[in-house]
């Protein structure tokens, strides 16, 4: 069936630099595309989403990009800090409301 | 911070017992979800529900059940578990409109079969 997925599994980054965490999907038919960051031990928690008829979108610290050409999704976080260390997940909100997950990247800091 | 509420935290069962995990929401959200999330890997939407007496099966063919008799409660249940059922259930819940893409979570529950 149709799914969101990852390029990379992990992603290691210097502190202080940006990160960029990127996705495909598959499904044009999303009326949103989201991004959630998922710490140890919890639940995923929400950060940013992104209507399908925008291309950019900026939250605190966090810019979201999608080039619905090549379906790609990104997601950029601006002098990442330790606490951005975390697996971070897109999904898909289709259009009968279901919300769909991706592979995720988990996010390494250097120090 | 959510107010969403999943127990027990962790449950180790042996092979054949009948199993019910709770969810609890206090936000008055009338869509409720249960992903299932295996170490590392992304969640799969295996039950979803838009309100009281409304449940559907998500993507991922599950062997449990749920029931929506209250708002508030979504409780997943498993008649028979076995060492496949091994695995983290998360419950998430959103509200209507526009908040229905945040979905808050609760901790999960590990279940191990043995």
């Amino acid at each position: 069936g149709e799914s969101v997925g990852l390029h990379l599994p992990t992603l290691s980054v210097q502190e202080g630099d940006n990160s960029i965490i990127n996705c495909a999907y598959s499904n044009s038919a999303s009326d949103y595309f989201i991004w959630y960051k998922q710490e140890s031990g919890k639940g995923p928690q929400f950060i940013i989403d992104i209507r399908s008829n925008m291309d950019k979108r900026q939250g605190q610290r966090v810019t979201v990009l999608l080039n619905k050409t090549v379906k790609h999704l990104s997601l950029q976080i601006a002098a990442t800090q330790p606490g951005d260390s975390a697996v971070y997940f897109c999904a898909e909100n289709r259009r009968d409301d279901k919300i769909i997950f991706g592979k995720g990247t988990r996010l390494h800091i250097l120090p | 911070e959510a107010d969403i509420y999943q127990t027990p935290r962790y449950l180790v069962i042996g092979t054949g017992k009948k199993i019910t995990l709770e969810c609890s929401q206090t936000m008055g959200h009338d869509k409720m979800y249960w992903y299932q999330q295996d170490p590392g890997m992304e969640l799969h939407l295996i039950h979803y529900s838009y309100g009281v007496n409304s449940t559907e099966k998500g993507d991922l063919s599950s062997e449990s059940t749920v029931s929506r008799i209250r708002t508030e409660h979504f409780p997943l249940t498993l008649e028979s578990a076995r060492p496949s059922h091994t695995s983290q259930y998360l419950c998430a819940s959103s509200g209507g409109g526009t908040g229905g893409r945040k979905l808050f979570f609760g901790s999960g529950t590990q279940l191990s079969v043995l």
